[in-house]
């Protein structure tokens, strides 16, 4: 099964909101991405997780905040975005970060800052 | 030279059609390469790894020559549901870790 699974499907939120997305896999594997995708445009990484600890931070600003609270579940928290963070946020898995093993995508939460 | 580079597209054949999607990558330490397929609005998924051997799927053959540094994807006999971005992407290495470096994807649209 390489499933993962992401929730909220679709999220609006306003400037002042503070909201979370969530992520989950049973695959076992052990390094877990942010993407963000804006239309026409391929994945951008943001944060990636290695044995629960962050790894990886792609200069994102501060109002994004990871969380990797075990092996299983990666969340990330928002909080005063603004309307040009609109996107798709994708969260992928693979079995380890130090090799490129494929990795495989939820199915993404869209999100429109109003 | 951006890291990796698609034919933007898009692509448009008749159902039953071949049709070739070409791909250069910068980078000559990559190790690891990938075809992924995103229909619109969806999460991409997992198409096919691509071997130094080059590698077939059913109606799907993937090649790679690390020389020119060049990856390609041939579909053979279009069907309708073949319709979507096709995205190339390749591993980055890294000090200690590996990341995926997406192009910008090939649309392909399939007609009856």
């Amino acid at each position: 099964d390489t499933e993962v699974t992401q929730t909220p499907k679709h999220l609006v939120m306003g400037m002042t909101n503070k909201k979370s997305l969530k992520c989950e896999q049973h695959m076992g594997h052990r390094a877990m991405y942010w993407y963000k995708q804006k239309a026409k445009k391929p994945p951008e990484l943001m944060f990636v997780y290695s044995y629960e600890k962050l790894s990886i931070n792609e200069s994102v600003p501060s109002r994004f905040s990871p969380e990797c609270p075990n092996s299983s579940l990666l969340n990330l928290h928002l909080h005063a975005l603004q309307p040009e963070d609109s996107a798709l946020y994708l969260c992928a898995s693979s079995q380890e970060l130090r090799t490129a093993y494929e990795q495989y995508f939820g199915p993404g939460t869209r999100l429109t800052v109003t | 030279r951006k890291e990796v580079e698609q034919d933007p597209g898009p692509f448009n054949v008749p159902e039953g059609a071949t049709v070739a999607f070409n791909c250069t990558y910068s980078n000559s330490a990559s190790q690891s390469f990938f075809w992924y397929r995103q229909d619109c609005r969806k999460e991409p998924k997992l198409l096919m790894s691509v071997y130094s051997s080059g590698n077939e799927d059913g109606r799907f053959t993937a090649q790679l020559n690390r020389a020119s540094q060049y990856i390609s994807l041939l579909i053979r006999d279009s069907k309708l549901s073949d319709s979507a971005t096709y995205l190339c992407v390749v591993n980055s290495p890294r000090s200690g870790y590996s990341t995926l470096t997406f192009g910008k994807g090939t649309m392909l649209l399939v007609s009856p």
